[in-house]
C-alpha cells in the first residue's frame, strides 16, 4: 500500500523560511516522479513542483520559482520542499503526491503569518 | 498556462442515480505518445485527495467501476453511475500535457 507522510508545516512569520519532509513506504520510490500539491483553506488544488525519479530535473510554477526548491532522497525514500521568503499567498495545506496523483499524503498545513 | 473548465459548480443526486461532470480543456489534452493527459480526483470532506481515472479513461487501482471518463482531445465527461454515499466530496479534472500541471475548480456532489 501507497504511504505518504508529511512533515514539517506549522505558522511561519512572512519571509522566513520553512523544509516539508514526505516519507514514502509501500512501493519503489526511486521509479516515481514525486509532486507537492497546495490548496489554500477553502480553495482548489494548486501544483507547486515535480521532480524526477533521479532528482535530475525540477519543475515550478512560476509563483514560487526561486523561492521554493524540490528535492528528494532516494536512499531514505523522503521528498523534501525547501520553502524561503514565504508569503501570506503560501498558506495552505500541502500534499505530497507520487507522479500524477497515484498516491496522496494526509497533507501539512503551512500558516504565514505574522 | 492550460486552463481547465469544469461544470457544474455543483450538483445534486439523489442516491442510486447517475451524475456526470464536464471538464473543458483550452488547449487540446492530447501528447505527441497518443496520450490524453487527462485526469479525475475526488477528494472526500476533510480528506485527501484519490486518483479516480488516468489518460482520460483508465480507472485507478481500487476505484469502482461506477465511475467511468470519456472525451475528446478538449472536453471531458466523467460520470458516476448509481450514486452511493461514499461518493460524496469535490471532483477535480486535472492534466499532466506540459509544465505547470493546473487543475480545475471542482464540482462538488452533494446527495439529495
Amino acid at each position: 500500500e501507497v504511504q505518504l507522510v508529511e512533515s514539517g508545516g506549522g505558522l511561519v512569520q512572512p519571509g522566513r523560511s520553512m523544509k516539508l519532509s514526505c516519507a514514502a513506504s509501500g512501493f519503489t520510490f526511486s521509479s516515481f516522479p514525486m509532486a507537492w500539491v497546495r490548496q489554500a483553506p477553502t480553495k482548489g488544488l494548486e501544483w507547486v513542483a515535480t521532480i524526477s525519479t533521479s532528482g535530475g530535473s525540477t519543475y515550478y510554477r512560476d509563483s514560487v520559482k526561486g523561492r521554493f526548491t524540490i528535492s528528494r532522497d532516494n536512499a531514505k525514500s523522503t521528498l523534501y520542499l525547501q520553502m524561503n521568503s514565504l508569503r501570506s499567498e503560501d498558506t495552505a495545506t500541502y500534499y505530497c503526491t507520487r507522479d500524477a496523483g497515484s498516491g496522496w499524503g494526509q497533507g501539512v498545513m503551512v500558516t504565514v503569518s505574522s | 498556462d492550460i486552463v481547465l473548465t469544469q461544470a457544474p459548480l455543483s450538483v445534486s443526486v439523489t442516491p442510486g442515480e447517475s451524475a456526470s461532470i464536464s471538464c473543458r480543456s483550452s488547449k487540446s489534452l492530447l501528447s505527441s505518445k497518443g496520450i490524453t493527459s487527462l485526469y479525475w480526483y475526488l477528494q472526500r470532506p476533510g480528506k485527501s485527495p484519490q486518483l479516480l481515472i488516468y489518460q482520460m479513461s483508465n480507472l485507478a487501482s481500487g476505484v469502482p467501476d461506477r465511475f467511468s471518463s470519456s472525451g475528446s482531445e478538449t472536453d471531458f465527461t466523467l460520470k458516476i453511475s448509481k450514486v452511493e454515499t461514499e461518493d460524496v466530496g469535490v471532483y477535480y479534472c486535472g492534466h499532466r500535457l506540459e509544465y505547470p500541471w493546473t487543475f480545475g475548480g471542482g464540482t462538488k456532489l452533494e446527495l439529495k
